[in-house]
């Protein structure tokens, strides 16, 4: 079965710090992206990485950045944690574009 | 970017059909209609998609109107692990990032 995989399914921080979100996939996908998620406004995209190196801001990407160094890793870097990126933090991939993504289980983070 | 619009909440009780209606009026002739479901405390996960045709899969079918401005996703007898919320969304096929995700329907299930 193909597979997402976040490293964390829980995560409390302090305020000002730097926090890293991984995410690793085993499908070989070149698209990559990070969601996060709140209760009554739904999945939004911060950033997502169509390749190696390369990266595209997404709707909201103010206080992120993202990493992207082998294909099947993609990390998204909160640079000075704030408490309104207290949130449920998605990662997904996907394959050629016709294809469904695949999500990993999510990330709980609280800035505290 | 073509977006969907879906019931807040659904009921259905278990072993029985559920019919969960879409609403796409903009979409496009290259977007694709997708669904996903996301059960609690767990990222969404694909269900099926289709392009003008019906699809069936070992986890639902989905109707597709003639004129595509609609979708139905049909699961044939509910289970109590079907109960989540459920995300119509249209993936253009010469654009595999740009997804509008609404809030979806929340199905519940009775037993």
């Amino acid at each position: 079965d193909v597979k997402v995989t976040q490293s964390s399914r829980y995560l409390v921080k302090r305020t000002g710090e730097k926090v890293f979100l991984e995410c690793v996939q085993d499908m070989d996908h070149e698209n990559m992206f990070w969601y996060r998620q709140d209760p009554g406004l739904g999945l939004r995209l911060i950033y997502f990485s169509y390749d190696v190196k390369m990266k595209e801001k997404g709707d909201i990407p103010e206080g992120y950045s993202v990493s992207r160094e082998k294909k099947e890793r993609f990390s998204l870097i909160l640079e000075s944690a704030s408490t309104n990126q207290t949130s449920m933090y998605l990662c997904a991939s996907a394959a050629p574009p016709v294809y469904g993504y695949t999500f990993g289980s999510g990330t709980r983070l609280t800035v505290v | 970017d073509a977006k969907t619009t879906q019931p807040n909440s659904m009921e259905s009780n278990e072993e029985e059909p559920v019919h969960l209606p879409c609403n796409h009026s903009t979409i496009s002739g290259t977007d694709y209609i997708h669904w996903y479901r996301q059960l609690p405390s767990q990222g969404p996960e694909y269900v099926i998609h289709g392009l003008t045709s019906n699809v069936n899969n070992r986890m639902a079918s989905l109707a597709i109107a003639e004129d595509r401005k609609s979708s139905t996703l049909i699961l044939h007898r509910a289970t109590l692990r079907d109960a989540a919320v459920y995300y119509c969304i249209l993936k253009n096929a010469g654009n595999n990032r740009k997804l509008i995700w609404g809030l979806g329907t929340s199905l519940a299930v009775n037993p």
